[in-house]
């Protein structure tokens, strides 16, 4: 069965630092791999996805996502934050061959000025 | 509008009462997919049509919960004998492709949020 991991509920950065959320999957066929972010009183939308090709994939404002087979991850990465990053963001995880996106948890990311 | 459109955006029941939500899909959507999302969790997977049939039902928690999407659009999600477990927000998403295997990027709506007293 597919499922979702993403390490920490919470993190917060300065604004220009790095950003990285963490997450992992488990799949037993190739994966599609993707983040979604939830701006407050919005629906989620999607970032980025990955599906076959390239293992990084860049996405929207500034955001990429590098698919490791060998660790079974797809971290989200930014270079530098800006206030308006403030989101909760969700990876997700759907078989090739199947219809349902399994989410995770969620990651609430806090931008500090 | 060119988005999903969910309604009402908030509902509040009294235990043991009967709900419906509604989800408007983008035009031309042919998949569509109910999630619930409860606080401080990601959205758990509820059912998928394909077209007017439930391709797949297996997340709905129990037979208190049942959804239609008769012509193919629009689709709602019934709630018997509400109980406060079933508080939560309700998210309805459609997606452009209709076989198996496709990329699936889901477009969501700003959901439902549940309220049972």
């Amino acid at each position: 069965a597919q499922s979702v991991t993403q390490l920490g509920s919470h993190v917060s950065v300065s604004e220009g630092a790095l950003v990285l959320l963490r997450c992992n999957y488990s799949s037993s066929v190739p994966p599609y791999l993707f983040w979604y972010v939830q701006y407050p009183n919005q629906g989620l939308q999607l970032l980025l996805k990955y599906t076959t090709g390239a293992t990084l994939v860049k996405g929207i404002n500034g955001f990429e996502a590098e698919f490791k087979k060998s660790e079974t991850s797809f971290h989200l990465t930014k270079p530098s934050a800006h206030m308006s990053d403030a989101a909760e963001y969700f990876c997700a995880v759907r078989d090739t061959g199947g219809f349902k996106t399994i989410f995770g948890a969620g990651t609430r990311l806090f931008v500090k000025a | 509008g060119a988005g999903v459109s969910q309604t009402p955006s908030n509902k509040v029941t009294e235990k043991g009462k009967y709900v419906e939500l509604r989800c408007d899909p983008i035009s031309g959507h042919t998949a569509l997919y109910w999630y619930r999302q409860s606080l401080g969790q990601g959205p758990e997977f509820l059912i998928y049509f394909q077209g007017t049939g439930a391709a797949d039902d297996s997340g709905l928690p129990n037979d208190r919960f049942f959804a239609v999407r008769p012509e193919g659009s629009v689709s709602t999600l019934k709630i018997q004998r509400t109980e406060r477990g079933d508080s939560a927000v309700y998210l309805c998403a459609s997606s452009p492709r209709d076989r198996a295997g496709n990329t699936g990027e889901l477009f969501f709506g700003e959901g439902s949020r549940l309220t049972v007293l």
